[in-house]
């Protein structure tokens, strides 16, 4: 199956702050990365599709890019509603997977 | 508007069987995929595969592969996820999440998760 390793693990930063997530697939799955938002307690809330398709709801200082096994997700100015851990996940392949999750924690 | 609703938590014992259920509303239930992803606690998500809503037809991740079975019961517009042969690795927050048939559409709506404990 397709492994996705996302970095960093946890990322420190302030309101403000330009953040990027970095997701690397084992192998091409062209456009078809999700990212996803948690909060505690919380189920996951879809941010993006098809890498940089941005979902309906969802502010615009979130932005996805990337294609092939390099993707990244974007904020472009961290709000105190962001702090969350996030997820890639693929779904090139029947056997969807998911990254470890990225935290973002205040700094 | 849309709701995924699932059922309560549930406390089995290992060897035992889960039957998970997730009742859908506010949109046609046989135009989209329910998949369900489940999170043991503190940890990340893991994909446990899917079902058409409309067919029937199932796919389940290999590590899952005879332990688990999707089915729906589109009179209900309700999907279930059985899990069987239970173990204490388990024990998680068992989520549904639909995905629309057509486009590259990932999954847009989630349930409230459901907690399965596992323990003797």
């Amino acid at each position: 199956d397709i492994q996705l390793t996302q970095s960093p693990s946890t990322l420190s930063a302030s309101v403000g702050d330009r953040v990027i997530i970095t997701c690397r697939a084992s192998q091409s799955i062209n456009i078809w990365l999700a990212w996803f938002q948690q909060k505690p307690g919380k189920a996951p809330k879809l941010l993006m599709y098809k890498a940089s398709s941005l979902e309906s709801g969802v502010p615009s200082r979130f932005s996805g890019s990337g294609s092939g096994t390099e993707f990244t997700l974007t904020i472009s100015s961290l709000q105190p509603d962001d702090f969350a851990t996030y997820y890639c996940q693929q779904y090139s392949s029947y056997e969807w997977t998911f990254g470890q999750g990225t935290k973002v924690e205040i700094k | 508007q849309v709701q995924l609703v699932q059922s309560g938590p549930d406390l089995k014992r290992p060897g035992a069987s889960v039957k998970v259920s997730c009742e859908a509303s506010g949109f046609t239930f046989t135009e989209y995929y329910m998949h369900w992803v489940r999170q043991a606690p503190g940890q990340g998500l893991e994909w446990m595969g899917w079902i058409n809503l409309n067919t029937g037809d199932t796919n389940y991740a290999q590590r899952f592969q005879g332990r688990v079975t999707m089915t729906r019961d589109t009179s209900l517009s309700t999907a279930y996820m059985d899990l069987r042969r239970l173990r204490s690795d388990d024990t998680a927050i068992y989520y549904c999440a639909r995905k629309y048939v057509e486009g590259g559409y990932s999954l847009d709506y989630w349930g409230q998760g459901n907690l399965v404990t596992v323990s003797s």
